[in-house]
């Protein structure tokens, strides 16, 4: 069983154009997040959310802009995409009883990319 | 969060020891050092971590030198499917969010 999926893998779409990730989590965690890499790899927070509340938000643009149905799900919405918008996007999520454990688990990424 | 500096690419024999080092001069008191790896093409994988004492667990072992501002992550029989890029993070443990900030890391090559 997977952990912690995303969908789709990947992604081609038109700049201007709307586009959404899914993410959802069968490990019964508390808290979830998006991350972006960039072509240069580096991994950067964007969102995180703690039974669907919002907690980190890393100055992302408003174009961008997450939703938690319920604490198994965190679903990444782009609203007019832009060519910098290209990159892998990872969820992840963690359990509250361990925040000192400091344990992410990641799912496999969503590569979009923009035309 | 403490910045951590580490070696841009390493090369081990598959079957021996690999050390990969990491420097956080600025560590706070209160800040852990945890170990990410992240194989081609897949999300990043949680390693290990520790505050002050030496840590072992079935992946690797991590050694935390007395004053706290380097420490190295042990893979004891490295294997080709290590090879990765191996993330070194310092930050606030029990923050009440994971708050990972990933830097360039050290690409580790397993060598046949």
């Amino acid at each position: 069983d997977t952990a912690v999926s995303q969908t789709p893998k990947y992604l081609v779409t038109q700049m201007g154009n709307d586009k959404s990730i899914k993410c959802e989590q069968n490990l019964g965690h508390d808290t979830m997040y998006w991350y972006k890499q960039d072509s240069k790899k580096f991994l950067k927070i964007m969102f995180s959310y703690n039974n669907k509340e919002l907690i980190i938000n890393e100055t992302v643009p408003n174009r961008f802009s997450p939703k938690s149905p319920d604490k198994a799900h965190l679903n990444l919405h782009i609203n007019s995409l832009e060519l910098g918008d290209s990159a892998v996007y990872f969820c992840a999520s963690s359990l509250d009883r361990d925040r000192v454990t400091g344990e992410l688990f990641f799912g496999e990424g969503s590569r979009l990319t923009v035309l | 969060d403490a910045k951590t500096t580490q070696p841009p690419s390493m090369d081990c024999a598959e079957g021996r020891a690999a050390n990969l080092p990491c420097n956080h001069s600025t560590i706070s008191g209160n800040e852990y050092v945890y170990w990410y790896r992240q194989i081609h093409s897949q999300g990043p994988q949680y390693i290990i971590h520790g505050l002050k004492n030496n840590e072992t667990n079935e992946m690797a072992s991590l050694i935390i030198t007395e004053d706290r501002k380097s420490s190295t992550l042990i893979l004891p029989h490295a294997t080709l499917r290590d090879t990765a890029v191996y993330y070194c993070i310092v930050r606030v443990g029990n923050f009440g969010n994971e708050k990972l900030t990933f830097g360039t890391g050290t690409r580790l090559t397993i060598i046949p």
